[in-house]
């Protein structure tokens, strides 16, 4: 248990359901990052925060993505009108590095796995 | 964007040392050297992080040579615990979208 986590941890959808995700960092921690992850591939990056801020969004994330960390505690994933290509394990990480190389050193949670049907 | 290749997958046998080797030709003079390990169904767990030469914790030492192009992680002695994937990156911890896990090495170690 690395002290982040992540609810629900499995969620089944139909297609075209919105569907919202929790992830509770490490307290001290001020960078929250998701990813997504499927079958055997590494994990995709899809946004980060710094504390409150989103400073950085994936090129290649969907409109349809949606991320929120209100007061830089626990963050919300809503993916909005689901696909079956949304089928995935949605990771979240957090670190407290204070600078460069030190956020490379990220904590992750267990991952929600989604099922789109 | 550095790019990092990695053998797909590994066997061993337990108590042996494994010596995992990472390309990163195109490295960028801010980037660090990241490796993580993932078991089935959980999240990736940080391993080990260096810049040059030789670094060592509890679990792994990485081995840079002074070009930097590639390294290696070396697991001592593994046991049957370690069968996992192991994920090799490099980043300056800027940019989320540098910093890129790719397939990884599947790591088998059998008895």
């Amino acid at each position: 248990d690395t002290g982040v986590s992540q609810d629900p941890r499995h969620k089944i959808t139909k297609r075209g359901q919105n569907v919202t995700f929790r992830c509770d960092p490490i307290s001290e921690h001020n960078r929250l990052y998701w990813y997504r992850q499927t079958l055997g591939q590494g994990p995709e990056f899809l946004t980060y925060f710094q504390n409150e801020a989103q400073l950085e969004k994936s090129r290649l994330l969907s409109d349809r993505f949606s991320a929120e960390r209100p007061k830089g505690s626990f963050s919300t994933l809503e993916i909005q009108r689901t696909e079956q290509g949304d089928s995935a394990m949605y990771l979240c990480a957090s670190t407290k590095g204070l600078a460069g190389s030190s956020y490379n050193e990220q904590f992750f949670g267990p991952g929600t796995r989604l099922t789109v049907l | 964007l550095a790019k990092t290749t990695q053998p797909i997958s590994m066997d061993s046998y337990e108590g042996q040392e494994v010596n995992i080797t990472c390309s990163h030709n195109n490295i960028a003079t801010n980037d660090y050297i990241t490796w993580y390990q993932q078991f089935p169904s959980q999240g990736p767990r940080f391993i080990i992080q260096g810049y040059k030469t030789k670094v060592t914790n509890e679990v792994a030492s990485l081995f840079i040579p002074a070009d930097r192009k590639s390294s290696t992680l070396s697991l001592p002695r593994v046991s049957l615990s370690d069968t996992a994937v192991y994920y090799c990156l490099v980043g300056d911890g800027n940019y989320g979208q540098n910093f890129v896990f790719g397939p990884g090495t599947r790591l088998s170690v059998l008895p």
